[in-house]
C-alpha cells in the first residue's frame, strides 16, 4: 500500500488566483495520476505521469497543468482559478497493477 | 456504451444480508481488475484485485471473475451498516495503457 499525500485538504479561493495542489508519495511509484470527482458523479482522470518529465493529459478536458520534476511529487496548477473549478482533485499513485488514491483536496471557487 | 457499467443503485439490503455488486466491461483484452469502496466525501480505497477467472475471497469479500462473460462481481457477507458506500468497479486496459477505467459506481445502502 501507498503513502500519498495531498495539500491543502482544503481550499477556498477567490476568482483569479492562482493555485497548485500538491500530491507526493513515499513509495517511489513511477505512474502518478490526477482525478476530478463532483459531488455524487464519477471520476474523471484529468492528467497522468509515468516517470519524471513524463506527463499526458487525460480523458478530460482540464485547464490544469501538471509537471513531473520528482518521482515524488506530482503538483497540478491552475494559473487562474473559476467558479468552474470547483470540485475535489485525487491524486494516485501506482505500483504493479494496483493503484492507491491520496486524500484528496476539495477546492471551492468563489 | 461506456467501457464499466454499473447499476447505479441505490442497492439496499438488510444488516447481515449477502450484497451483490456487479460490473461489466467492454474491453476483451482487459487483464486486471478492482473494486474500490468509496464513502461520500472521502477518496476511493482498494478493497479487491483479481486477475484470473474464478472466486476470490478475503474476509467478507468475495471477488469474482469471468472473462468470457465481461462480468465481474463483487460480494460482500454479513453485510453491516459501516459498508454503506458507494463501490466502484475499475478495469485496466489492454493494449499496455496504464490507465484504470471506473465505472460510475453503484451505492450501497445497508440498514439495521
Amino acid at each position: 500500500e501507498a503513502d500519498i499525500y495531498q495539500t491543502p485538504r482544503y481550499l477556498v479561493i477567490g476568482t483569479g488566483k492562482k493555485i497548485t495542489l500538491e500530491c507526493s508519495q513515499t513509495m517511489g511509484h513511477d505512474k502518478m495520476y490526477w482525478y476530478q470527482q463532483d459531488p455524487g458523479m464519477e471520476l474523471h482522470l484529468i492528467h497522468y505521469s509515468y516517470g519524471v518529465n513524463s506527463t499526458e493529459k487525460g480523458d478530460l478536458s482540464s485547464e490544469s497543468t501538471v509537471s513531473r520534476i520528482r518521482t515524488e511529487h506530482f503538483p497540478l496548477t491552475l494559473e487562474s482559478a473559476r467558479p468552474s473549478h470547483t470540485s475535489q482533485y485525487l491524486c494516485a499513485s501506482r505500483q504493479g497493477y494496483e493503484q492507491y488514491f491520496g486524500p484528496g483536496t476539495r477546492l471551492t471557487v468563489t | 456504451q461506456k467501457e464499466v457499467e454499473q447499476n447505479s443503485g441505490p442497492l439496499s439490503v438488510p444488516e447481515g444480508a449477502i450484497a451483490s455488486l456487479n460490473c461489466t466491461y467492454s474491453d476483451r483484452g482487459s487483464q486486471s481488475f478492482f473494486w474500490y469502496r468509496q464513502y461520500s466525501g472521502k477518496s476511493p480505497e482498494l478493497i479487491m484485485s483479481i486477475y484470473s477467472n474464478g472466486d476470490k475471497e478475503d474476509g467478507r469479500f468475495t471477488a469474482q471473475l469471468n472473462k468470457a462473460s465481461q462480468y465481474v462481481s463483487l460480494l460482500i457477507r454479513d453485510s453491516q451498516p459501516s459498508d454503506s458506500a458507494t463501490y466502484l468497479c475499475a478495469v485496466n486496459r489492454s493494449g499496455g495503457y496504464n490507465k484504470l477505467i471506473f465505472g460510475a459506481g453503484t451505492r450501497l445502502a445497508v440498514h439495521p
